[in-house]
């Protein structure tokens, strides 16, 4: 059963780059037809679609991030990443990674993680 | 961007009793490309419905999906105490995900 954990720092300052990994176990990235996203969730609201990367690197991002976010994928390893620039406090939240088929709903996601944007 | 309106945002009920939750589409979702997901404190959201109608794998029959175009209905029958948790509808329907605002379901 595919797994997906996310890691990474849970404290960023303020006009820096957040960056997570999220590593697929029990299964694998390179897995035809998947999208792998990040997803976000500032606490106590709702959720918020960040973007997407197939296996063969393709992105798609959400157009309110797309100037600031970067989410690629690592094959060799058996993961994806998110990087979001010049974070502020509007980006603290729950982030998880999720995955999904083309014209299809999320079937799996990760825990969480949670990032704080502070000095 | 499809915009997502749920409601109500709260609802109070009982155990045993039944919820109807609302999920209104800004346009059409294209082949009714709607899901919903129950999430619980401390947990990741949890699927329980694709394409509108369609339960997922080892969802109970007392969840029912409808609707069509852009309005689709959650009916939770007989409402059972692991029910009572925040629920989202998503679209997929357009390659930008987007997520209604949730409604919550409380013990009354």
């Amino acid at each position: 059963q595919v797994q997906l954990q996310e890691s990474g720092p849970g404290l960023v300052k303020p006009s820096q780059t957040l960056s997570l990994t999220c590593t697929v176990s029990g299964g694998s990235v390179s897995s035809g037809s998947y999208y792998w996203s990040w997803i976000r969730q500032p606490a106590g609201k709702g959720l918020e679609w960040i973007g997407r990367v197939s296996m063969s690197g393709s992105t798609n991002y959400n157009p309110s991030l797309k100037s600031r976010v970067t989410i690629s994928v690592d094959t060799s390893k058996n993961l994806f990443s998110l990087k979001l620039s010049s974070v502020t406090a509007a980006d603290t939240a729950l982030y998880y990674c999720a995955r999904y088929r083309y014209a299809d709903a999320i079937d799996i996601w990760g825990q969480g993680t949670i990032v704080t944007v502070s000095s | 961007e499809i915009v997502l309106t749920q409601s109500p945002g709260t609802l109070s009920l009982s155990p045993g009793e039944r919820a109807i939750l609302s999920c209104r589409a800004s346009q059409s979702i294209s082949s009714n490309y709607l899901a919903w997901y129950q999430q619980k404190p401390g947990q990741a959201p949890w699927l329980l419905i694709y394409a509108a109608s369609f339960r997922a794998t080892g969802i109970p029959d007392r969840f029912t999906g409808s609707g069509s175009g852009a309005d689709f209905t959650l009916t939770i029958n007989r409402l059972e105490p692991e029910d009572f948790a925040v629920y989202y509808c998503q679209q997929y329907g357009s390659s930008l995900l987007t997520f209604g605002g949730g409604t919550k379901v409380e013990i009354k």
